[in-house]
């Protein structure tokens, strides 16, 4: 059973740029949080989606941020014009539907460095 | 929202010592107390876990211990080794918020040979 895959590992962007992360949940699992974390900071809460529904997206900056689960292929985390502080790790957790523990699978993490 | 406070921001312990790293949370309907271990460039991974309905739960060199009445839990490592060096962290899920998991600010523990 394959864990949660990002992709890319790793992406460079120069300012201005676009940005796109994806993410699979693991398989079973139709919730996906999206975490960002910051050189030597901890894990902040960015947007909370079941299949075609954003539940939570209190953590996402107001602007240049999107993201959406389709019903069909992975979540994707887009990020517009990007600036040299949105440089960060992006991690992708799963949990399973109707279980509702609080119980998260992450990613190994797509990191974006903006130059 | 859930806060998540935690203590320390890093701790160094010589091998062989036992490492305690604190948590406190705010929403007291949480009843679900991770801990998870980042290792340099890694994702997140799960060690340790607990519940509302228990106080303390061992699992080898690890035991957390959760005091529901004083919304606070904690970690503890016995006989560190090397590889325990890592940045720790606690969490709690926000139950109004689909529990969506709050994390602590971590901890980088550091064990010495």
């Amino acid at each position: 059973n394959a864990g949660v895959m990002q992709n890319p590992r790793h992406l460079v962007r120069r300012r201005g740029q676009e940005a796109r992360l994806r993410c699979s949940p693991m398989k079973g699992h139709s919730h996906v949080y999206w975490y960002r974390q910051l050189p030597e900071e901890g894990l902040k809460f960015m947007v909370y989606l079941q299949k075609e529904n954003i539940i939570d997206e209190s953590g996402m900056p107001k602007e240049r941020f999107s993201a959406e689960f389709p019903k069909e292929g992975p979540s994707i985390l887009r990020i517009q014009q990007v600036v040299r502080g949105d440089s960060a790790a992006y991690f992708c957790a799963s949990s399973p539907a109707g279980r509702n523990t609080g119980e998260l699978f992450f990613g190994e993490g797509s990191r974006l460095t903006v130059l | 929202g859930e806060n998540v406070e935690q203590h320390p921001s890093t701790l160094s312990v010589q091998e062989g010592d036992s490492a305690v790293i604190k948590c406190t949370y705010s929403d007291s309907a949480s009843n679900y107390f991770p801990w998870y271990k980042q290792e340099l460039g890694k994702r997140p991974q799960l060690i340790i876990d607990i519940r509302s309905n228990v106080g303390e739960k061992k699992d080898q060199r690890i035991a957390v211990t959760l005091n529901k009445t004083a919304k606070h839990f904690s970690l503890h490592i016995t006989e560190t080794q090397p590889e325990d060096s890592a940045v720790y962290f606690c969490a709690a899920p926000y139950k109004a918020a689909g529990n969506k998991l709050t994390f602590g600010g971590g901890t980088r523990v550091l064990v010495k040979p």
